[in-house]
């Protein structure tokens, strides 16, 4: 499994209230990702992390902010959920270009 | 247009057919191919991977990109119970596009 775990692995929280989502690697990898999984989308990647402090943007990152302060974690922000943010979360990391995933984050919004 | 189209499926098979399965992409500059399974309520596990055009055989499944036609495909032959699952492709480099996903059941 790579030696990925994602924290909390269901929420459901209200629209307008931050959400923090966090993900734990154990491996040092320097890539990781996350990756919002959605009917008939497909994962879409919403932000990704090439080393401490260096983060860049997926193609779905309205809404959605990352910090990585430690090789190990790297944490995705609702700053404010609304209920198009209902989706399956999946983090991941990156080994000679190969994603591994994460077990996801199931999150509604209501 | 997505970077890459997945014919959506589903397909539903009897046990012991050949399923086929395939993508398309936009990017010629795309070098890495990979094909991920997904079972219900579980993250994509890694099935396949290719880099650049030709055939990869793995047991029962075999890969297949041609990097001219911008096409992968994705080939089980002798389709078990087991193969029941969502099958994704993905393309790209560090960051990978992903298709919308084909689910599959094999019907015993």
């Amino acid at each position: 499994d790579a030696g990925i775990t994602q924290s909390p692995r269901h929420k459901v929280t209200e629209t307008g209230t931050p959400v923090t989502l966090r993900c734990h690697q154990t491996e040092n990898h320097r890539y990781m990702y996350w990756y919002r999984q959605d009917p008939g989308h497909g994962l879409r990647l919403i932000h990704y992390s090439y080393g401490v402090k260096d983060t860049d943007k997926g193609e779905v990152s309205d809404g959605y902010s990352v910090s990585r302060s430690k090789t190990e974690d790297f944490l995705l922000t609702l700053e404010s959920a609304t209920s198009s943010q209902t989706s399956v979360y999946f983090c991941a990391i990156s080994e000679d270009r190969v994603l591994y995933f994460g077990p996801g984050t199931r999150l509604t919004v209501t | 247009q997505k970077e890459v189209e997945q014919d959506p499926g589903p397909l539903s098979v009897p046990e012991g057919a050949i399923v086929s399965l395939n993508c398309t992409y936009s990017n010629s500059a795309f070098q890495y191919f990979m094909w991920y399974r997904q079972y219900s309520r579980k993250g994509p596990e890694l099935l396949m991977y290719t880099y650049s055009s030709g055939n990869k055989e793995d047991g029962r499944f075999t890969a297949q990109v041609d990097k001219s036609s911008k096409y992968i495909s994705l080939f089980i032959r002798d389709s078990q119970p087991s193969d029941s699952a969502t099958y994704l492709c993905a393309i790209g480099d560090y960051k990978l596009s992903f298709g919308a996903g084909t689910t599959v059941t094999v019907r015993a």
